[in-house]
């Protein structure tokens, strides 16, 4: 089964300071790859998908970017974070149409 | 975009009782798949079950089973004998043949002793 590493687990950063989470899979090849965000008390809400190196989906305009510069690797990133952008992110790894997906530990990303 | 409603913000079932989860999508999709996932407080994603559009058998993993009425696009998750371990919240997704996959609101269970 694949791994998948998360980091930093947990973040605090000042309003308008940069962002960057990394996500990196173990255990597969070609993965399709996935950041999400869960806000407090809420569901799990899409932000970005890539099925391969620098194929970035983005579902919402945000404050966020993603970007995949090597196959098993995706980042998350900001410029300049928003109070806003607090929340829990989980980066998450499918390999094939009908399979599971597998979930790292998730960045708890607290914006001051 | 496809949209994944779970109208059950949080539920409680007695141990040993069952207790059944909503899920109702919308989708124009005739081929996609359906997964409950499982958040213990942890925070650890765990996939629980899950479901082919295309077949008609309900998917049953031990306890936990589901309902799946395509034409009504619902996707319920049956959890008999509850334990106290089940205590989670639980994520209905779907996913559909672009790789794209959604997940609904949750649903806060606790199990009762």
């Amino acid at each position: 089964s694949q791994t998948i590493h998360q980091w930093p687990a947990t973040l605090v950063q000042p309003v308008g300071s940069p962002l960057s989470l990394e996500c990196t899979v173990e255990g597969t090849s070609n993965p399709n790859l996935y950041w999400y965000r869960q806000a407090a008390g809420r569901g799990l809400q899409l932000l970005f998908y890539s099925v391969g190196i620098g194929q970035i989906s983005s579902e919402v305009p945000q404050n966020l970017s993603a970007s995949r510069p090597q196959d098993r690797q995706f980042i998350l990133s900001s410029k300049k974070l928003l109070l806003s952008d607090s929340g829990f992110y989980l980066c998450a790894s499918r390999q094939g149409r009908n399979t599971e997906a597998f979930f790292g530990q998730g960045t708890r990303l607290t914006v001051v | 975009a496809q949209t994944v409603t779970q109208s059950q913000p949080e539920m409680s079932v007695q141990e040993a009782e069952t207790v059944t989860l909503s899920c109702t999508y919308d989708t124009s999709e005739n081929n996609y798949y359906l997964f409950w996932y499982k958040q213990p407080p942890s925070r650890q994603m765990i996939l629980v079950i899950r479901q082919e559009a295309y077949k008609q058998q309900n998917a049953t993993e031990n306890r936990f089973s589901v309902n799946f009425q395509k034409a009504a696009k619902s996707f319920s998750l049956k959890i008999s004998d509850s334990q106290l371990g089940d205590t989670a919240m639980y994520f209905c997704a779907f996913m559909k043949h672009d790789n794209d996959m959604r997940f609904g609101a949750g649903t806060r269970l606790t199990v009762k002793p």
